[in-house]
């Protein structure tokens, strides 16, 4: 089965660190890379997107990385706030018009102050 | 904009009752796809549908399990006989369109939890 494997589970950062959430996936016909942010009863809601034709993204204080003979990707959230707690989810689809995205199991981000 | 409507946001059912969750996509919408999400796992693609059609299906499991999009109202996917394996939470998303040019950007709404007792 297609899988996008995320690690950490749970990740408790200072505020102004930076919290770096990782994913690995095994299919090579992944060609878009999401990530969504999800708060405490909300739907999760796409943070930032990347596609393998490039190695990184950044956008404001979030940042994807990927690395594609690793088969990896990564989001680094620079001086991490109290308001970017929340459940972080990296997916992955083949071709970004697709509906079908594989998820992550997600990584509870809580930024203490 | 209300963005995507879910209800209801959290439903109880016994096992063997009927469940029927609810979705009203963005304003300008026309794809509705629903996912679910097990405990502790990641979303899982179910179903995607436009209006009277469903495009596919492939993430349905083969009994139990219907969705419908009407040309009037809601979007609604329908659980018979739930079971307690049933119990997760089901998300709604909907998309301005679907085409391999640009991304199909999805919006989520809040999700309905399930709990089968």
């Amino acid at each position: 089965q297609q899988q996008v494997k995320q690690s950490p589970q749970s990740l408790i950062v200072q505020k102004g660190g930076i919290s770096i959430i990782n994913c690995a996936y095994e299919n090579t016909a992944f060609d878009y890379f999401p990530w969504y942010q999800q708060f405490p009863g909300k739907g999760p809601a796409l943070l930032i997107a990347i596609r393998p034709d490039v190695s990184e993204k950044k956008e404001g204080r979030f940042t994807i990385s990927f690395n594609k003979s690793a088969k990896q990707f990564s989001l680094h959230i620079m001086d991490s706030q109290p308001g970017d707690s929340a459940t972080y989810f990296c997916a992955a689809s083949m071709g970004a018009g697709s509906y079908q995205l594989t998820f992550g199991k997600g990584t509870k981000l809580s930024v203490i102050p | 904009n209300a963005g995507v409507m879910q209800n209801p946001r959290h439903l109880v059912r016994r096992r063997g009752q009927e469940a029927r969750l609810r979705c009203s996509p963005m304003k300008g919408h026309s794809h509705v796809y629903w996912y679910r999400q097990l405990p502790e796992e990641g979303l899982k693609f179910m179903v995607y549908l436009q209006k009277e059609n469903i495009i596919d299906e492939s993430g349905m499991p083969k009994e139990r399990f219907s969705a419908e999009f009407p040309k009037e109202g809601p979007s609604i996917l329908r659980i018979q006989q739930v079971v307690r394996g049933d119990s997760a939470a089901y998300f709604c998303a909907s998309s301005q369109r679907q085409g391999p040019a640009g991304a199909n950007v999805l919006t989520f709404g809040a999700g309905s939890r399930l709990t089968v007792l």
